[in-house]
């Protein structure tokens, strides 16, 4: 069984412009997580995604922001990109809210890079 | 304010050595604890832990919940230099995750 998919692998952008990152969820997973690790901090929690709807959101600006697709996959987008965007941008996906306990599954993620 | 803070920030021991990793919260609403080994980029699940005093076992590593106390321990025997990487504990709410900012685990040959 596939596990979670991130692409891309890496990502170079410079300052202002707009980064796309998209997750593919394990199959039968409704629930897409994105956070963010920079270096030497732990995972920071970005937003959540469930059943093609953002039920919840971290401390980030709006210009972190992103959508669920029909088939679960998801795309997180960072606009008007600034250094210290610079990170790990891990996905993970769940059962979500359509199971009992739940148990999120991470992505290799995508390393962004702003120059 | 949920918040999860794991200890030691970082360690190191040689092969052969066990090592007891912590794990403390204090979030409202808990439904879970969960540990994660990450080595390069993907966190790995471990365990999930959702009742006091049952241990949980896979191989040389186990943990324990203590719900009375808020914590959580990791216990690494016989460690391996396979075992160096970044232990994450995250506790769960609800399908809200939060995360501690993991203990750096180092393995010497």
């Amino acid at each position: 069984e596939a596990g979670v998919t991130q692409s891309p692998t890496h990502l170079i952008k410079t300052r202002g412009q707009q980064a796309t990152l998209r997750c593919s969820p394990i199959s039968g997973h409704t629930s897409v997580y994105w956070y963010q690790q920079a270096l030497g901090l732990g995972l920071q929690f970005l937003l959540w995604y469930d059943e093609g709807e953002e039920r919840n959101r971290g401390n980030f600006p709006p210009r972190f922001s992103g959508r669920q697709f029909p088939n679960y996959s998801s795309e997180l987008n960072v606009n008007a990109l600034e250094l210290e965007d610079s990170a790990l941008y891990l996905c993970a996906s769940s059962l979500g809210t359509s199971g009992g306990y739940d148990t999120q599954y991470f992505g290799p993620g995508t390393r962004l890079t702003v120059l | 304010e949920d918040k999860v803070v794991q200890s030691p920030l970082s360690l190191v021991v040689h092969e052969g050595d066990t090592v007891t990793l912590n794990c403390s919260y204090e979030v409202t609403n808990f439904r879970s604890l969960l540990w994660y080994k990450q080595e390069k980029k993907a966190p790995t699940f471990l365990f999930m832990l959702t009742s006091s005093g049952i241990e949980k076992k896979s191989g040389r590593l186990s943990s324990i919940l203590d719900k009375k106390e808020l914590s959580s321990i990791l216990n690494i025997t016989a460690t391996q230099t396979g075992d160096s990487a970044i232990y994450l504990c995250a506790v769960e709410k609800t399908y809200k995750y939060i995360f501690g900012t993991g203990t750096r685990l180092k393995v010497l040959a």
